[in-house]
This record gives structure tokens, sequence and C-alpha cells, in this order.
């Protein structure tokens, strides 16, 4: 099975600044149609989760662009480019690209 | 508006059985694979089941392999996880989920306790 590494656990961030969420993939993601499918996810608090990226860089339409996403193969990241107060909550990276599907321990994202 | 309604859910004796519906609208369903995850109480994520659009592949965790059927009524929009020799660790909230379009239920909560 594919292990989602997520770094780091937890952020504690003010409003404004800038944040970074690291995903590690033990074997690549890249698939045989040349697709790479790692996605990222945010639940917030007592809520199901809601979509924010797939394919590791494209934003969903309703997602504002200070998110965005990066990486290739194994190492990706997600980036919120000021926080907002609306952003609390848990990210999660997981990959659909190879079954089973896995997912991230998650990062807690919270507010200062 | 894609809707995606889980019912079924309840409090269930360890060994017994227990068959969870997802209700889904808002857009053409039988065009989509269909997925379970679930959330243990306090825990991530993770992925149960998926079944394509027609039924033609099915997978399976190998946490539940054996044990969990999924299927799907495209008459009905309606997926299914019938679930059976149910054991404390697969209590958790169960999310119906298009993880291809990125939508997500709000999970009928299951709980195996004698």
């Amino acid at each position: 099975d594919v292990v989602m590494t997520q770094t780091p656990v937890s952020l504690s961030l003010a409003i404004g600044q800038p944040a970074s969420i690291s995903c590690k993939s033990s074997q690549s993601l890249l698939g045989t149609s040349g697709k790479t499918f790692l996605n990222w996810i945010l639940q917030r608090p007592g809520q199901s989760p809601k979509r924010l990226i797939y394919q590791v860089s494209k934003l969903y339409s309703e997602v504002p662009d200070r998110f965005s996403g990066s990486g290739s193969e194994t190492e990706f990241t997600l980036k919120i480019s000021r926080v907002e107060a609306e952003d609390l909550g848990v990210y999660y990276c997981w990959q659909g690209t190879h079954f089973p599907y896995t997912f991230g321990a998650g990062t807690k994202l919270e507010l200062k | 508006e894609v809707q995606l309604v889980e019912s079924g859910g309840g409090l269930v004796q360890p060994g017994r059985s227990l068959k969870l519906s997802c209700l889904a609208s808002g857009f053409t369903f039988s065009n989509y694979g269909m997925n379970w995850i679930r959330q243990a109480p306090g825990k991530g994520l993770e992925w149960v089941a998926s079944i394509s659009s027609s039924s033609s592949y099915i997978y399976y965790a190998d946490t539940v392999k054996g044990r969990f059927t999924i299927s799907r009524d495209n008459a009905k929009n309606t997926l299914y996880l019938q679930m059976t020799s149910l054991r404390s660790e697969d209590t958790a909230l169960y999310y119906c989920a298009i993880l291809g379009g990125g939508y997500w239920g709000q999970g009928t909560l299951v709980t195996v306790s004698s």
C-alpha cells in the first residue's frame, strides 16, 4: 500500500500568515494515464471533508486562489498564501492513483 | 447541487450485520464511480471500498474484504454498503463520496458494541 506522510502534524498561525504542508508518498503517484492523482481536502471541525485541490495543483472552482498545490512523483506541497479564519481544520492529502486509496494522517491548522 | 445523504447507521452488536445506504441527487449518478470512506472517532480517514459506474469494477480495503459488500442501484440513485461480521474496530462515521469529483456526504455513524 502507498503510505502518505504529512508534515507537520499541526500548525499554529496568525491570520494573514502563509502556511505550507508537505505530503510525501512511498511510491510514485504518476499513473499510467500520465496523470498524478494527488488530492487535498479540508475537514473543518464537526464537518465532513471538503474538496480543495485535485491532480496535484488544480483548484476546484469554489476554492479561493490563496490555496495552491505543487509537486510531482512522491513529494507534494499545499500552500496557503495568507491564512484566514475559515481555513482552520485538518488538511488531508490522499492518493487515487493506486488501490487501495490512502490518506495522510492529517495536518491540523489552528489559529494563533 | 450535488447531494449525498447516508443512512442506515446505528448501534449493532459484534458479529452482526448492517446495511448502509447513500441517496444521491443533483448529478447523473450512473456516470460516476462511488466510494465509501470511514473515520473512526477522533481519527483520520480510511478508504473502505469503491465501485465503478456500471458496477464492473469493485475494490475493497483489506480490513473489510470478505465482510463488506459495496453495490449500487443506478435506477434508484443509491449506493449501498452491506456490512457483516462487524467488529468493534469497524466503529466509525461512514462517508459516501464521489472522490473523483470531490463530493462527500455528511456521514452515518456505525457503533459496534455489546
